[in-house]
């Protein structure tokens, strides 16, 4: 089965500055899509980035971007520039060919001004 | 980007009742949904893989009996729970798998928070 691990439960990071959440996974699928959302208070989940497990490149979505490391199934996720609106809990997922979506514990990051 | 919309919003119920939760795809038809149980502060946890036309498919511990799934158009899902209680106070949320995308997007309604009293 497959298993999704956020090893940080809290980050903390300074307003315009960078910061760098980790993921770990586990699974034994050759093809896949990883993910990663943003839940803010109001709880609504936001799509931030994928990335698709076939493709080197690493994803980018404007300050968004992910380091993504297949043979050791890691799928950080890092962002620029710091904005007061990215304090939120941030999930990271796994899709399964199956389509199912595996979530990771979650990491909530504060931004301070 | 398409829109999931669920209702309600929140709800308050006597233990002992039950209570339907709506899960609605507005702009697109979703052949599958799924719902979730997410507690303070903790992760999602999937319960179900609802596909329309048929039987929901329900995860590992999860009371079929209790936590009622219908998926009976192509942009309706329900969640029914009955007989609910207060360890069944929760926050609910739905996604719905969009298949016109090639990595099959699946979009978030924005929960319901149920408490039982």
């Amino acid at each position: 089965a497959q298993t999704v691990t956020q090893s940080q439960p809290e980050m903390s990071v300074q307003e315009a500055e960078t910061v760098t959440l980790s993921c770990t996974y586990d699974t034994s699928e050759s093809d896949y899509y990883l993910f990663w959302y943003k839940q803010p208070p109001s709880r609504q989940m936001i799509l931030v980035i994928r990335q698709e497990a076939y493709k080197q490149q690493n994803a980018t979505e404007n300050r968004f971007s992910v380091n993504f490391q297949k043979a050791a199934k890691s799928f950080s996720l890092k962002i620029s520039d710091s904005q007061l609106g990215d304090a939120a809990m941030y999930f990271c997922a796994y899709r399964s060919e199956g389509g199912k979506l595996i979530f990771g514990q979650g990491t909530e990051l504060s931004v301070k001004p | 980007g398409a829109v999931v919309s669920q209702h309600p919003s929140w709800v308050i119920c006597k233990s002992g009742t039950s209570v339907k939760i709506e899960c609605r795809s507005l702009d697109f038809q979703a052949t599958t949904m799924f719902w979730y149980r997410q507690f303070p502060k903790q992760s999602l946890m999937l319960m179900a893989t609802s596909n329309e036309g048929s039987k929901a498919t329900y995860e590992q511990g999860v009371e079929k009996d209790k936590f009622l799934i219908n998926h009976a158009s192509l942009t309706l899902s329900t969640l029914t729970v009955t007989s609910a209680h207060p360890e069944d106070s929760s926050f609910y949320i739905c996604s719905a798998r969009r298949p016109d995308t090639s990595s099959y997007e699946q979009y978030f309604g924005p929960g319901t928070r149920l408490t039982v009293t």
